[in-house]
């Protein structure tokens, strides 16, 4: 089981330009989740998918969309970059039964944005 | 709002004495809490949660954590800390599908 994996780990982008960040899940979960994390201010939760074909913002949701492909793959699109975008990126999955309300991360994507 | 708090940036223990890193949450209903720690560059793992049952609760690497419903708090412990303890904390609530972070806790155990 590789659990959440995410890819890129690394990238840099100039401002005005895109990229999607990949991120599946091997656990079958049904609930799946986009964080970004800065300094001091904890994880805010980006976009999240309680099932496949459905997805909901969160916190912080200019500047980004979502695609939930299946079960296993969302992703997370920026259409156009801003340095305010540079962060951590984590995804993020949970099992929808009995008292499991955990989630289950990634190992993240390093954005910077110039 | 619901909201989590974590009252100290960071906390400094020497090598072998008791930890606590801090956690009060202000949700409705009935709260289900979690901890999870972060290692440097690396993703989010999950510590422990309450959901409901005993206050006390008890974790992966000798971590518990004391649930007290009067005070709204949730606090992480472990009776004797490692330098491979030093790493970020963070305490999280559940919120209709979705959890609510602290603002995490940076441990440093000093050998």
């Amino acid at each position: 089981n590789a659990g959440v994996t995410q890819t890129p780990k690394f990238q840099v982008l100039k401002t005005g330009q895109s990229m999607t960040l990949q991120c599946a899940q091997d656990m079958n979960h049904n609930s799946m989740y986009w964080y970004r994390q800065d300094p001091g201010m904890g994880l805010r939760l980006i976009y999240y998918s309680a099932s496949e074909g459905t997805t909901d913002k969160g916190e912080v949701p200019n500047g980004y969309n979502v695609s939930r492909l299946n079960k296993r793959e969302f992703s997370l699109r920026l259409e156009s970059a801003a340095p305010s975008q540079t962060s951590v990126y984590f995804c993020a999955s949970r099992q929808l039964s009995g008292q499991t309300y955990e989630q289950y991360f990634g190992p993240g994507t390093r954005l910077t944005v110039t | 709002a619901q909201s989590v708090a974590q009252p100290e940036d960071q906390v400094n223990v020497a090598e072998g004495n008791p930890l606590t890193v801090k956690c009060t949450y202000s949700v409705s209903g009935n709260p289900y809490l979690f901890w999870y720690v972060q290692y440097p560059n690396r993703g989010l793992q999950f510590l422990l949660k309450y959901i409901t049952g005993d206050n006390l609760v008890k974790g992966s690497y000798g971590f518990e954590a004391e649930f007290n419903k009067s005070q709204t708090s949730f606090h992480l412990k472990k009776p004797s800390a490692l330098v491979s303890d030093s790493a970020l904390y963070f305490c999280a609530a559940y919120n209709t599908d979705k959890l609510i972070f602290g603002t995490g806790t940076r441990l440093q155990v000093f050998p």
